[in-house]
C-alpha cells in the first residue's frame, strides 16, 4: 500500500497525558499537512511541514501542540497534557511538492477521557 | 462571512438523477479548488480539482468554477446510492505556496434508491 499511512488509527488518552500521532507520507512525497476535524465541524488546517522544516504552523494552537518531520521516519503530531476538547479526528495529507493535490491518510481518532 | 460556505443539507436526490452541490468562497485570491468525498468515519477522498473558470468533467462528475462570482459547484450525474456521503469543498488561497486547504463544513448528500 503506497498510500498515506497514519497510526495509531484509534488512540485513547486520559486528561493530562500526552498523545503522539504518526504520519508516513505517500511514497515519493516529502510534504506533509496536518488537519483536525472536530465532531460536527469541518476540517481545519493545523501545520505544513517538509523534511526537517516547519513551513506554516498558522493553524496550530499556541500551547501544547507541536509537530515535526525528521529527516528519517514519519511526521509526528504531539499533543501534551491533553484535554477533552482535543478529542477529534486528526488527518494528515501529503504531496510531492507545493501546490500539488493533497491525498489524505485514514486518520487517527483521538478520544480523551 | 465564513471563508468557505456550503449548505450542510441533507440534500436528498433520487437514484439516477443529477445531484448539484454548491460552494462559495470569500477570498478572491483563491486559485485552486477541490472537491473531496467523505464517508462517515472515513478520511476525505479526492473527487476533482479545478483551477480555471468553466467546467471540468471526469466520468459522472463535473466541477464548475466561476471566479467572478466566487462560486464552485459539483454535479454528479446518474447518482448512485454509493454516492451518499458528505462532500467537502476546499480552497487553496494561492496557486502554490505554503497554505493548507480551507474546507467548508460539507454537504451531506443522500441518494434515495
Amino acid at each position: 500500500n503506497a498510500g498515506v499511512m497514519q497510526n495509531p488509527r484509534h488512540l485513547v488518552r486520559r486528561r493530562g497525558q500526552e498523545a503522539r500521532l504518526r504520519c508516513s507520507p505517500m511514497k515519493g512525497h516529502s510534504h506533509v499537512y496536518w488537519y483536525r476535524q472536530l465532531p460536527e465541524e469541518g476540517l481545519k488546517f493545523m501545520v505544513y511541514l517538509q523534511k526537517e522544516n516547519i513551513i506554516d504552523e498558522s493553524g496550530m494552537p499556541k500551547e501544547r501542540f507541536s509537530a515535526e518531520f525528521p529527516k528519517e521516519g514519519p511526521s509526528i503530531l504531539r499533543i501534551q497534557q491533553v484535554v477533552r476538547g482535543d478529542s477529534a479526528a486528526y488527518f494528515c495529507a501529503s504531496t510531492a511538492g507545493e501546490g500539488d493535490t493533497q491525498y489524505f491518510g485514514p486518520g487517527t481518532r483521538l478520544t480523551v477521557l | 462571512q465564513k471563508e468557505v460556505e456550503q449548505n450542510s443539507g441533507p440534500l436528498s436526490v433520487p437514484e439516477g438523477a443529477i445531484a448539484s452541490l454548491n460552494c462559495t468562497y470569500s477570498d478572491r485570491g483563491s486559485q485552486s479548488f477541490f472537491w473531496y468525498r467523505q464517508y462517515s468515519g472515513k478520511s476525505p477522498e479526492l473527487i476533482m480539482f479545478i483551477y480555471s473558470n468553466g467546467d471540468k468533467e471526469d466520468g459522472r462528475f463535473t466541477a464548475q468554477l466561476n471566479k467572478a462570482s466566487q462560486y464552485v459547484s459539483l454535479l454528479i450525474r446518474d447518482s448512485q446510492p454509493s454516492d451518499s456521503a458528505t462532500y467537502l469543498c476546499a480552497v487553496k488561497k494561492s496557486g502554490g505556496g505554503a497554505d493548507g486547504l480551507t474546507f467548508g463544513k460539507g454537504t451531506h448528500l443522500i441518494i434515495q434508491p
